[in-house]
């Protein structure tokens, strides 16, 4: 399977304590994107990267949370000191760039206990 | 504040029938727009898009329709089978000069379609 590849798929962290979220992107896609969607609404942009390279973390909350698009590896959703309303599904996209339609992976379900 | 709506929550249609699923948005800057169509569990899977120079895009069963006055477009599946039964979300590429292909997502629209 080619596509983008999101682990693991389902986090539960305490508060207070660091979650990490991976993302593959498709092979040959540089483009990175990571949005968050809460329960019963749409998905938000959070964060687009291309290797090693912060683009637009417009959507990104100003404090906790970061991002990194690494030379080598996955790109990684960083949320640091987590709290109950960081419970929500992060999906992460790809493309070849950003003309072309994002493809998504199946999303890592975040849970805040 | 919402840019991009899809102001009915959910649609049920019978197998074999239209399906059309709406979708309004406020900025006329943006210049790109596609449809999403998400299973419980699973990542949302690309449809269709349709750019802003166009006024419709057909694939197959779908077929998107843009009006850009009244900045309104909307998904038509035809025939609908019980397999297109999912959330629909409708996405738009806010363009401009300094783009960097982030999505604006609406709220999303259950379909289910009834054998």
């Amino acid at each position: 399977n080619a596509g983008v590849m999101q682990n693991p798929r389902h986090l539960v962290r305490r508060r207070g304590q660091e979650a990490r979220l991976r993302c593959s992107p498709m092979k040959g896609h540089s483009h990175v994107y990571w949005y968050r969607q809460l329960p019963e609404e749409g998905l938000k942009f959070m964060v687009y990267l291309q290797k090693e390279n912060i683009i637009d973390e417009s959507g990104m909350p100003k404090e906790r949370f970061s991002a990194e698009f690494p030379k080598e590896g996955p790109s990684i959703l960083r949320i640091q000191q987590v709290v109950r309303g960081d419970s929500a599904a992060y999906f992460c996209a790809s493309s070849t760039n950003i003309q072309w339609p994002q493809h998504f992976g199946d999303g890592t379900r975040l849970s805040i206990l | 504040d919402q840019q991009v709506k899809q102001n009915s929550p959910s649609l049920s249609v019978q197998e074999g029938r239209i399906s059309i699923l709406n979708c309004d948005y406020t900025n006329s800057m943006f210049d790109y727009f596609l449809w999403y169509k998400k299973y419980p569990a699973e990542g949302p899977t690309f449809l269709i898009s349709i750019s802003s120079i166009k006024d419709k895009n057909e694939d197959g069963r779908f077929t998107v329709f843009l009006n850009k006055s009244a900045k309104h477009l909307s998904l038509h599946i035809v025939p609908s089978q019980p397999g297109d039964s999912a959330v629909y979300f409708c996405a738009a590429n806010p363009g401009g000069s300094s783009n960097t292909g982030k999505l604006i997502f609406g709220q999303g629209t259950t379909l289910q379609v009834k054998p």
